[in-house]
């Protein structure tokens, strides 16, 4: 299907363990971003990607590697989870499909780690 | 330093009427754009409504339109004929040019609908 998708929905994990995010799109868009949501915090760019093999740091990128060796995809992985990083994550991603170069969001991986 | 300020944390409008989400915005850039995104309960982000900093018009989408006061800093989304399925969270966001697309994002408005 076309869009942007997220894998898992869901995961649990346990402190101390590395568990990667998956996100895939299928527009060829050239950015891509990594986001946090938790409460009271709203949304957190964690890492984000201009191109295959461009990445760069968002604002809360401790804890967080990314890598982009092809444009649809930009794995998140959490190199020893801890707690705290207990969240949604979200991918988006951006390019000329949209009008105004609007974000498109993939559905969440919802976190936690024990 | 840039920021988005939404200073409704929650809102209610009865089914059928007009609601107003407040947003405004600090910068010092010529050159930016508005976001609004809307979240369900079910999580997804929805993208909703644009505005340029340069736009003459304000923007609309439907029964979306936004009152876009650039003195004022203020971008603030218009929901007309609110229905049930728009009780969501509201997320205003700006973005700047040669910004690498990043949003700064605002920490929401939750909006419910009475019927």
């Amino acid at each position: 299907d076309a869009g942007i998708t997220q894998s898992p929905r869901y995961k649990i994990t346990e402190t101390g363990r590395q568990v990667t995010l998956m996100c895939h799109q299928t527009w060829s868009h050239s950015y891509m971003f990594w986001y946090r949501q938790d409460l009271g915090h709203g949304l957190r760019l964690i890492y984000y990607s201009a191109a295959a093999d461009i990445t760069d740091k968002g604002e809360v990128p401790d804890g967080y590697v990314v890598s982009r060796s092809k444009t649809e995809n930009f794995p998140l992985t959490l190199e020893s989870a801890t707690r705290s990083q207990t969240s949604v994550y979200f991918c988006a991603s951006s390019g000329t499909s949209g009008a105004h170069y609007e974000q498109y969001f993939g559905p969440g991986t919802r976190l936690t780690v024990t | 330093a840039q920021k988005i300020t939404q200073t409704q944390p929650g809102m209610f409008v009865q089914e059928k009427e007009a609601v107003t989400l407040d947003c405004t915005y600090d910068t010092s850039d010529q050159s930016y754009g508005l976001f609004w995104y809307k979240q369900p309960s079910s999580g997804e982000m929805i993208f909703l409504i644009y505005q340029g900093s340069y736009d003459e018009q304000n923007a609309t989408e439907g029964r979306y339109s936004l009152n876009f006061q650039k003195a004022r800093k203020s971008a603030n989304l218009v929901i007309s004929a609110s229905q049930l399925g728009d009780s969501a969270m509201y997320f205003c966001a700006m973005r700047h040019a040669g910004n690498n697309r990043k949003l700064i994002w605002g920490l929401g408005t939750s909006l419910a609908v009475n019927p």
